[in-house]
């Protein structure tokens, strides 16, 4: 099955840095790969995602970069801000058959201002 | 759009006694949802995969006696955790995925903190 590690555990940076935080996958199958982020307390929010027919996506300050070959993924935050604080998943998906999702174990992020 | 939503937020119960969680999608139909549990500082566990109509099924080790789930629209899934005991104490949340989307995302709602006294 899937496997999904990630890096790093903890991420300190100051704002106004940029934070990258990356995942490798096992299953060459996985096809899409969306990273959330979770907030204290809350449920995890989709803030990004991609697909395995595109190498990069960008959304104002939050970008993905996919590396098929490799089998890896990187979450990359510009001009971070303390509200970018949190608990960032990676996950993988594989086509077809199942609909679960595997996460990585999280990156937790502090921003200090 | 895409919200979903989970109650109640938080319970404290006695032990031995049942306490269901509802989720639901609010502005799409959700044919698939997924129920984790999440514990202190770790990943989302998956526990299992509620089909809208038909049996959940469970991921390798988790009780389907004693978390009874229940797919019966396509906005509403719900879990039961039945005679709850301390060690079922943890943060359990749902995830929905929009039904005939050609896209994968899962929308997940806000959780449930569960505490069994």
């Amino acid at each position: 099955g899937e496997n999904v590690e990630q890096h790093p555990s903890t991420l300190s940076v100051q704002e106004g840095d940029s934070a990258v935080i990356k995942c490798t996958y096992s299953d060459s199958a996985s096809n899409y790969f969306p990273w959330y982020k979770q907030e204290l307390g809350k449920g995890p929010q989709l803030i990004i995602d991609i697909r395995s027919n595109v190498g990069e996506k960008k959304d104002q300050r939050i970008a993905v970069t996919l590396n098929k070959t490799a089998k890896h993924f990187s979450l990359h935050i510009t001009e971070t801000q303390p509200e970018d604080s949190a608990v960032y998943f990676c996950a993988a998906k594989a086509q077809g058959g199942s609909e679960k999702l595997v996460f990585g174990k999280g990156t937790k992020l502090t921003v200090n201002p | 759009g895409a919200v979903v939503s989970q109650h109640p937020s938080r319970v404290i119960c006695k032990s031995g006694t049942s306490v269901k969680i509802e989720c639901r999608s609010l502005d799409f139909q959700a044919t698939t949802m997924f129920w984790y549990r999440q514990f202190p500082k770790k990943s989302l566990m998956l526990m299992a995969t509620s089909n809208e109509g038909s049996k959940a099924t469970y991921e390798q080790g988790v009780e389907k006696d004693k978390f009874l789930i229940n797919h019966a629209s396509l906005t509403l899934s719900t879990l039961t955790v039945t005679s709850a005991h301390p060690e079922d104490s943890s943060f359990y949340i749902c995830s929905a995925a929009p039904s005939g989307s050609s896209y994968n995302e899962q929308f997940f709602g806000p959780g449930t903190r569960l505490t069994v006294l």
